[in-house]
This record gives C-alpha cells, sequence and structure tokens, in this order.
C-alpha cells in the first residue's frame, strides 16, 4: 500500500538553532502535503500545509518544501524555542481519497535551552 | 470556536467488552473522520462520513468495529466485542466541504486501553 516515510525519528538540537525534519512519499497522486505538531496529551494540530503546485511556503519560523519529482517534503523550523518541542507528523492525501491522510511516524524533537 | 471533541479522553476495558467513543466535529464541518494510533505505529485512517453518509471506509480493520453519524452532526465508534490489538489513540477530525476540505482539525483523542 501507500506509505509515508519519514526521518529522523527523534532530533535534539539547541535553543535558536534550526531542526530540518524530512518525508517521503510514495503516491504519485498525492497533491496535498500536511503537518501536524502534537504536545503530551493533545491532539495532532495542523501548523502548515503545501500542496502540490507550489514548491515552498512559510510561515514565520516555519517552512515547508515539496519536490514533487523525488516525492520529497521538508519541514523547517529556525531560531527554535523549547516550545516548540513535541512530536511532528508529516502526511500526505492518499490520491484516490477525499479525506484518507497517510502519516509518517513521527519525529519528536526536542530543544534544549 | 469550539474545535473538535471527544469522548472519553480515556477508556480501560477487557478483552470481550464493547466500547463506544464518540466524537464531535467543529460545528458546520459535513467532514468526519476517525483515524487510530497503535502504539509505536503510524497514524492510520479509518473512515470518512460526508454528513451522515460514509464515503470510504477502506481503513476499517474488521467487523467489530461499526461507526455511525446519524443525522450528520456527532459521531460513534463501537468497538465490539474489543480485543487486546485494538487498544490504542482512536483520533477523530473534521473539515469543511469546499476549497478546504483537505484541511483536517484534529480532536485529543480516546486512549483505548484493553487488558
Amino acid at each position: 500500500g501507500e506509505n509515508v516515510e519519514q526521518h529522523p525519528s527523534t532530533l535534539s538540537v539547541q535553543e535558536g538553532d534550526s531542526a530540518v525534519i524530512k518525508c517521503t512519499y510514495s503516491d504519485s497522486a498525492s497533491n496535498y502535503f500536511p503537518w501536524y505538531k502534537q504536545e503530551l496529551g493533545k491532539g495532532p494540530q495542523l501548523i502548515i500545509d503545501i500542496r502540490s503546485n507550489v514548491g515552498e511556503k512559510k510561515d514565520q519560523r516555519i517552512a515547508v518544501t515539496l519536490n514533487k519529482t523525488a516525492k520529497h517534503f521538508s519541514l523547517h523550523i529556525t531560531e527554535t524555542q523549547p516550545e516548540d518541542s513535541a512530536v511532528y507528523f508529516c502526511a500526505s492525501l492518499y490520491g484516490g481519497s477525499q479525506g484518507n491522510l497517510i502519516f509518517g511516524k513521527g519525529t519528536k524533537l526536542s530543544v534544549k535551552p | 470556536e469550539a474545535g473538535v471533541t471527544q469522548f472519553p479522553s480515556h477508556s480501560v476495558i477487557e478483552k470481550g467488552q464493547t466500547v463506544t467513543l464518540r466524537c464531535d466535529p467543529i460545528s458546520g464541518h459535513d467532514n468526519l473522520y476517525w483515524y487510530r494510533r497503535v502504539m509505536g505505529k503510524e497514524i492510520k485512517f479509518l473512515l470518512h462520513f460526508v454528513k451522515e453518509s460514509k464515503q470510504d471506509e477502506s481503513g476499517m480493520p474488521n467487523n467489530r468495529f461499526l461507526a455511525e453519524r446519524t443525522g450528520g452532526t456527532y459521531s460513534t465508534l463501537k468497538v465490539q466485542p474489543a480485543e487486546l490489538e485494538d487498544s490504542g489513540v482512536y483520533f477523530c477530525a473534521s473539515s469543511q466541504v469546499g476549497p478546504s476540505t483537505d484541511t483536517q482539525y484534529f480532536g485529543p483523542g480516546t486512549r483505548l486501553t484493553v487488558l
């Protein structure tokens, strides 16, 4: 079946450094790629998303890049802060569906003060 | 605006018992989704409602799981009888119909433990 590979599974950075999380998807028909942040005891919260008609999208300290040819997309967080510590999930919308998000396994980001 | 709410937040039951999870989507969201995360694995799609109709139930694991959305508002997911492998966190999400239909907002989840 279709899947999304996410790396790394854990990431530790110093406050102020940048963090990058990478995902690869298999479904060529996917055209929507959201990123979710999950804090302890809470549900996944959408932080940014990108559609296949653009290569990059930015929102303050976070940005997402998409390479459709290589089927890669990445999350970039600059000037990390301790409150960025959480589990981050990438996902792709399964091309043959109207709502089936396929998720990566998640990246646990720790930002050390 | 209230977000997606789920009840209960935790449920501990014994194998063979029945459990019913409830999800209240964001008001006005006709799309409602159920997902599940089993320990150490990915969040996986279970099914998708548009109003009261099942649009896609390709992710439902077996016939012990029954999802309903009578009236097109809240939804329930019943597991009967529960098995050990059903343990995990069950998430509900909702989205609008229209240009933003892909943008899914998740609830806090229900953690189900089957002993």
